[in-house]
């Protein structure tokens, strides 16, 4: 099992393109959420989804788009690219309480804004 | 919305020291997670836990929902396990509110 796998690794972007972050599980877990982490203020919610075709949005969705067309992938659309989103995002999942409340983590993707 | 809080921030012990890190949180909650991230920048879930205490190796992490406090214990300390831990409120779903973290460097 690969887990919680997040493309790319990390990517620099220029002010105002755009561009998808990819998140695929191959747990069968229903709930997956997108969490970015900056320095100083921890990890922060930006949406998450309780199941394909259900999204819901986090602390901080400005800027950020998501779908949940299949119940393994989960992207994040970031639409047109700023500065403030420079930082590291996280993509995780979980198979709720019949899995013991477990969240499993991508690996993360450092993107740069410039 | 509910505010998470660690202490300490920061933490240094020296190899075999019990270890305690705090975490608080302003309202009612259904689960509290802990979770660690490695130096390389990983996340694993450590415990979730909505009563009591749960027990993994010399990890222990406890909740007490009256007092709205849980603590991660680490027992007979070492170096690798050297890391930042996370606590975070929510349920099993996923839409987690973290604290900031506690960074603990365990001396050989």
């Amino acid at each position: 099992n690969a887990g919680v796998t997040q493309t790319p690794k990390f990517q620099v972007l220029k002010t105002g393109q755009s561009m998808t972050l990819q998140c695929a599980q191959d747990m069968n877990h229903e709930y997956m959420s997108w969490y970015r982490q900056d320095p100083g203020m921890g990890l922060r919610l930006i949406h998450y989804s309780v199941g394909a075709g259900i999204t819901d949005q986090g602390e901080v969705p400005n800027g950020y788009n998501v779908s949940r067309s299949t119940t393994e992938d989960f992207p994040l659309r970031l639409l047109s690219a700023a500065p403030s989103q420079t930082s590291v995002y996280f993509c995780a999942s979980s198979g709720g309480l019949a899995g013991g409340g477990i969240q499993y983590f991508g690996a993360g993707t450092r993107l740069s804004v410039l | 919305k509910n505010e998470v809080e660690q202490s300490p921030q920061n933490l240094t012990a020296q190899e075999g020291e019990f270890i305690t890190i705090n975490c608080s949180y302003s309202v009612g909650i259904s689960a509290l997670h802990w979770l660690q991230q490695h130096p390389g920048g990983g996340i694993v879930s450590l415990f979730m836990l909505s009563s009591g205490k749960k027990k993994h190796g010399r990890l222990i992490a406890t909740i007490n929902i009256q007092e709205k406090h849980s603590s991660l214990h680490i027992t007979a300390s070492h170096p690798r396990d050297s890391a930042v831990y996370i606590c975070a409120e929510g349920g099993s779903q996923g839409n987690l509110i973290f604290g900031k973290g506690t960074k603990l460097s365990v001396k050989p």
